[in-house]
């Protein structure tokens, strides 16, 4: 079956330094990959996306990787800080392209 | 342009009650989704539509159903309502397309006692 992992476990970083969250798929085929974040008591809102032929893409402090033979992408925020803490969810278009699937998602909590 | 708007914000239900979700947007997009997010469990898809008069099931359906009558609203209903369905409901819209963002509402909190 189609599965979208995320580590479950938070990630606590301290302020300043990158964070990298994983995002691992099986049995897809994605040609586009996304990005978003999570506020608590808030829907999520959309970050970056990334394209298979696209091997890094970058947003101010956010970069994101997609390798394709791995079946993984990367997200990293550079200079985090303590407003970065939140849930970042990867997600992709599966089901022939018509269902926007979400991994479960990883907590960064940003600590000073 | 509110974006995506979910109605209502909150509600308690009894066991057997029934009601219905309302999602509108006003982007004019073609795809509309219903999610619900529990603890652990990420956001779990329940139905879809990628147009006016078009629905379809996503991983978690039981339960429930859903109207697209109009294109900017996707009306989400649970006919007999169990504790099991306890949940936050998130609906999103897109404009269709393997590299289009979706927009997300504030989401409803439902609790079924």
């Amino acid at each position: 079956s189609q599965k979208i992992e995320q580590n479950s476990e938070a990630l606590n970083i301290q302020e300043g330094k990158t964070a990298t969250l994983t995002c691992n798929y099986t049995n897809y085929s994605p040609a586009y990959l996304q990005w978003y974040r999570q506020d608590p008591g808030r829907g999520p809102v959309f970050l970056l996306l990334i394209r298979e032929n696209e091997k890094e893409k970058r947003k101010e402090r956010l970069k994101v990787t997609f390798d394709t033979t791995l079946k993984q992408s990367l997200f990293h925020i550079t200079a985090s800080q303590p407003a970065d803490s939140a849930t970042y969810l990867c997600a992709l278009y599966t089901g022939g392209g018509n269902k926007l699937t979400f991994g479960t998602g990883t907590q960064l909590k940003v600590e000073l | 342009n509110a974006g995506v708007t979910q109605t209502p914000k909150f509600r308690v239900l009894k066991t057997g009650q029934s009601m219905t979700l309302l999602c509108a947007q006003d982007m004019n997009h073609e795809y509309m989704y219903w999610y619900r997010q529990d603890p652990g469990m990420g956001l779990r898809l329940i139905h879809y539509s990628v147009g006016e008069g078009t629905t379809a099931k996503g991983e978690v359906p039981d339960g429930y159903n859903v109207s697209r009558l109009k294109k900017q609203n996707f009306l989400l209903g649970l006919e007999s309502a169990a504790p099991s369905q306890t949940s936050v409901y998130f609906c999103a819209s897109s404009l269709g397309g393997l590299n289009t963002e979706a927009f997300f509402g504030q989401g409803t909190r439902l609790t079924v006692v």
